[in-house]
């Protein structure tokens, strides 16, 4: 079945620093992928998504690239900030058929100042 | 802008009570979603409605159920509590046919 792997935290960064956050998917066909942010003690919003090959989503300054040759879906921003610390989940949606999200375990960002 | 709505945001239920999650859509989204995320876990899908119908269904124990009213807001009832059911209740909604599931706040349920 469908399942998506991302990067084990968690990442503590300074401020400033670069940061990637690994995922990779497995799914038939084409699905959509989405990074998702959850906040402490709040619940998911969508921080950006891309529906196909080679399309880049990007928000915040956060930015992340479809990429099907090597079935990932890294996610990246050149400059974090103090408030870009939450957990950081990425997910896929199957094209057709069932609509539900399938997610990675999440990985926790935390950021010094 | 609205965004979903659930209630309580909140509940505390002890072992083997039933408890009622309420859920209301963004209006004139047609799908509801419920996902089910324990402590420090990914959220899991649990069932899916599109326009009252059930749509898809996933890992929801048989002591769950759920609907969709016909003002599309969806309630999913839970009986016989475990302790294993405390976790964060997400509903999601979408517009059908498009690509983003906005979720709610959740609802966090501590059995005891």
């Amino acid at each position: 079945g469908d399942s998506v792997t991302q990067m084990e935290g968690p990442v503590t960064l300074s401020e400033e620093a670069f940061l990637t956050i690994n995922c990779t998917y497995t799914a038939t066909g084409y699905p959509s992928l989405f990074w998702y942010v959850q906040y402490p003690g709040e619940g998911l919003q969508l921080l950006l998504k891309a529906t196909k090959a080679d399309d880049k989503g990007s928000n915040k300054g956060f930015e992340a690239t479809y990429r099907k040759e090597t079935t990932s879906f890294h996610l990246e921003k050149g400059s974090v900030q103090v408030s870009d610390s939450a957990v950081y989940f990425c997910a896929l949606r199957h094209q057709g058929g069932s609509e539900k999200l399938v997610f990675g375990k999440g990985t926790k960002l935390t950021v010094n100042p | 802008a609205a965004g979903v709505i659930q209630s309580p945001r909140h509940l505390i239920k002890e072992k083997r009570e039933t408890a009622t999650l309420k859920c209301y859509p963004i209006p004139r989204h047609d799908t509801v979603y419920w996902y089910q995320q324990g402590p420090g876990q990914d959220p899991q899908f649990l069932i899916s409605f599109y326009e009252k119908m059930q749509s898809d269904k996933g890992s929801i124990p048989d002591r769950f159920s759920a609907q969709q009213f016909s003002d599309y807001h969806s309630e999913l009832n839970m009986s016989s509590l475990e302790l294993g059911d405390s976790a964060l209740y997400f509903c999601a909604s979408s517009l059908s046919n498009t690509h983003e599931q906005f979720f709610g706040p959740g609802t966090r349920l501590t059995v005891l």
